[in-house]
């Protein structure tokens, strides 16, 4: 079974640049997630689709941040104006089921470097 | 909201010891608490999830307990191994229905 892909691995912008991330999930997962991970810090649920509606995007900066989920399967995650504080690991994760009791996958990440 | 915490921040033990993570937990309403490892570099790997009817679980050499009502979850790890080293991170699904992650614990095992 291949795992939850995800690119770039690294990009460096400058602030007030835009940016993207792609995210492919684990094929049949129906659920997606996207969380930034602050370094020294847990991650933090940026947006949670359901196939390709949104179920929870309480904590994403919708004024900076977008995302989409085309088909329900591949999903991008966009920043636009990037701030410093942005630097993080944007981590894209998967799951099988809907309900709550089903394990995330993760993928590698993409490592953002705002200057 | 929920707060999720781990002590210690880092943990340095000789290989072979049985060592105990801890993880502590503020939303009384837990769903579910789960377990994750992180390597360097990488994204995370679930390794147990115990949900709240239960009260542990058990993969290989890892043994996972949820104690709800002193709001608190342990990971042990039997015969520990220079391969056990990673972050581990602990993550609690409550009212919020989202995961809410603690800061990690990162484990070092010499060899």
């Amino acid at each position: 079974e291949a795992g939850v892909a995800q690119s770039p691995r690294y990009k460096i912008i400058e602030k007030r640049q835009s940016v993207a991330f792609w995210c492919n999930p684990i094929s049949g997962h129906a659920t997606l997630y996207w969380y930034q991970q602050i370094l020294g810090q847990g991650p933090k649920l940026l947006i949670q689709f359901q196939n390709n509606g949104v179920v929870d995007d309480s904590q994403l900066p919708k004024d900076r941040f977008s995302a989409e989920r085309l088909k329900g399967v591949d999903s991008t995650l966009k920043i636009q104006p990037a701030k410093l504080e942005d630097s993080a690991v944007y981590l894209c994760a998967s799951t099988a089921g809907t309900g709550r009791n089903s394990p995330l996958h993760f993928g590698n990440g993409t490592r953002l470097t705002v200057t | 909201k929920q707060e999720v915490t781990q002590i210690p921040a880092a943990l340095s033990v000789p290989e072979g010891e049985n060592l105990v993570l801890n993880c502590s937990f503020t939303d009384s309403a837990i769903y579910n608490l789960q377990w994750f490892r992180q390597d360097p570099g990488k994204g995370l790997t679930s390794l147990l999830l115990i949900q709240s009817s239960q009260r542990e679980q058990t993969s290989g050499r890892l043994n996972a307990s949820l104690d709800k009502s002193s709001g608190r979850s342990t990971l042990y790890i039997a015969a520990s191994q220079p391969g056990d080293s990673a972050t581990y991170l602990c993550a609690g699904d409550g009212s919020a229905r989202q995961l809410t992650f603690g800061s990690g614990t990162q484990l070092t095992v010499l060899p």
